[in-house]
């Protein structure tokens, strides 16, 4: 069936770099897409959203931009910190009832 | 509010055994979700309910029961533990579905099947 996936499994990135996180999907009929945030032994934290009607939504430190051409979506990180480092997925909304199609996930290692 | 609740965070069965995995949410969430998460890949939908009484099959339902009686509360139900089953599950809710209000999740229940 159509799936969501990501491009690299593991991210290093230098402390005050910037990160970008890219993500792939299939389903050309989704309109929502969400990216979450999730640390060791915690459930996933919503960082950021954006509509299929949108190519570019920012929030603090993060911008979430979606290539619908070429069924793209990346969220990129300003001046990754420690604690920015964990592993982050995205989703997409497959239905009305909300159900999320999630992808593998990236790790992010940040290193000072 | 305490958000979404999921007990017990850790827990060892051996084939064949049964448990609940209790979650509740103190949102007054409408929607709630259980997804399993297995190492190093993304979650999988289980079940899902869209309020008291109703609930539908996710992606992945195979050897697992829901019940939705109250608003608050959605336990989830192995009948016949499988090692297939050893996994992380992830309880989550929403006041209506995604697209227009964020997803909260729980801690997570940390499942072993010996």
């Amino acid at each position: 069936g159509e799936s969501v996936g990501l491009h690299l499994p593991t991210l290093s990135v230098q402390e005050g770099d910037n990160s970008i996180i890219n993500c792939a999907y299939s389903n050309s009929a989704s309109d929502y897409f969400i990216w979450y945030k999730q640390e060791s032994g915690k459930g996933p934290q919503f960082i950021i959203d954006i509509r299929s009607n949108m190519d570019k939504r920012q929030g603090q430190r993060v911008t979430v931009l979606l290539n619908k051409t070429v069924k793209h979506l990346s969220l990129q990180i300003a001046a990754t910190q420690p604690g920015d480092s964990a592993v982050y997925f995205c989703a997409e909304k497959s239905d009305s009832w909300g159900k999320l199609q999630f992808g593998a996930g990236t790790q992010v290692v940040v290193t000072p | 509010n305490a958000g979404v609740t999921q007990t017990p965070k850790f827990r060892i069965l051996k084939i064949g055994q049964s448990m609940t995995l209790q979650c509740t949410q103190d949102m007054n969430h409408n929607y709630m979700y259980w997804y399993r998460q297995d190492p190093g890949m993304g979650l999988k939908l289980i079940y899902y309910s869209v309020g008291a009484g109703i609930t539908d099959k996710g992606e992945v339902p195979n050897g697992y029961n829901v019940s939705r009686s109250t608003t608050e509360d959605f336990p989830l139900r192995l009948e016949l533990a499988a090692p297939s089953q050893t996994s992380v599950y992830f309880c989550a809710s929403s006041y209506s579905p995604a697209g227009d209000n964020e997803q909260f999740f729980g801690p997570g229940t940390r499942l072993t099947v010996l």
